[in-house]
């Protein structure tokens, strides 16, 4: 079974700084989706950034960009230029591309952005 | 266009009781999953319609069930409801691999 670890449970930066939050996967599956879902105070929750395991250059969306190691199994999140607004909880997602394609998710890093 | 939209938002019921929560997904979506989030467990994926069928079931007991409709909308249903049924229940509608986008979720409190 497919699982999902994310080390920091709270995080705190100052704002402009650069923050990476962790993400470790466990899978015997050679070909995957991982993604960063982001869900800000009493809002939706939105879907950050997405990777394709068979895809050896990291995603990047904007100031969001991911260190995706395979071999390591390790995918983290990195945030440049923090603003406030990316005060959120940040869950790590796993889906592999197979029949049974559900998202199995991390259990979050709180995220604080500090003025 | 409109989100995906889920009622109620907020619901107080006492243990034995059931209770119903929908989601009306983003218009051409297909796909609807549910998960519960809870501070303790994180958010733990209950299962996924598609075209009226389930697709996947997470591990909960068969008090947590659902069904979707012809037009995509979607229902869960929990019965005999227990104290640690307490939390957020989320609905996603998909239309790509794993781009889920998420209603605001039904808080429910069971006490």
């Amino acid at each position: 079974a497919q699982t999902v670890t994310q080390s920091q449970p709270e995080m705190s930066v100052q704002e402009a700084e650069t923050v990476t939050l962790s993400c470790t996967y466990d899978t015997s599956e050679n070909n995957y989706y991982l993604f960063w879902y982001k869900q800000p105070p009493s809002r939706q929750m939105i879907l950050v950034i997405r990777q394709e395991a068979y895809k050896q250059q990291n995603a990047t969306e904007n100031r969001f960009s991911v260190n995706f190691q395979k071999a390591a199994k390790s995918f983290s999140l990195k945030i440049s230029d923090s603003q406030l607004g990316d005060t959120a909880m940040y869950f790590c997602a796993f889906m592999a591309m197979n029949r049974d394609d559900k998202i199995i998710f991390g259990k979050g890093t709180r995220l604080h952005i500090l003025p | 266009k409109a989100g995906v939209t889920q009622t109620p938002r907020y619901l107080i019921k006492t243990r034995g009781q059931q209770v119903t929560l929908s989601c009306s997904p983003i218009s051409g979506h297909r796909s609807v999953s549910w998960y519960q989030q809870t501070p303790g467990q994180g958010l733990q994926f209950l299962f996924e319609y598609f075209s009226e069928t389930q697709r996947n079931k997470g591990n909960f007991p068969g008090r947590f069930s659902g069904r979707q409709f012809s037009n995509s909308r979607s229902e869960m249903n929990v019965s005999t409801l227990e104290l640690g049924d307490s939390a957020l229940y989320l609905c996603a509608s998909s239309l790509l691999v794993g781009e889920l986008f998420f209603g605001e979720g039904s808080r429910l409190t069971v006490l």
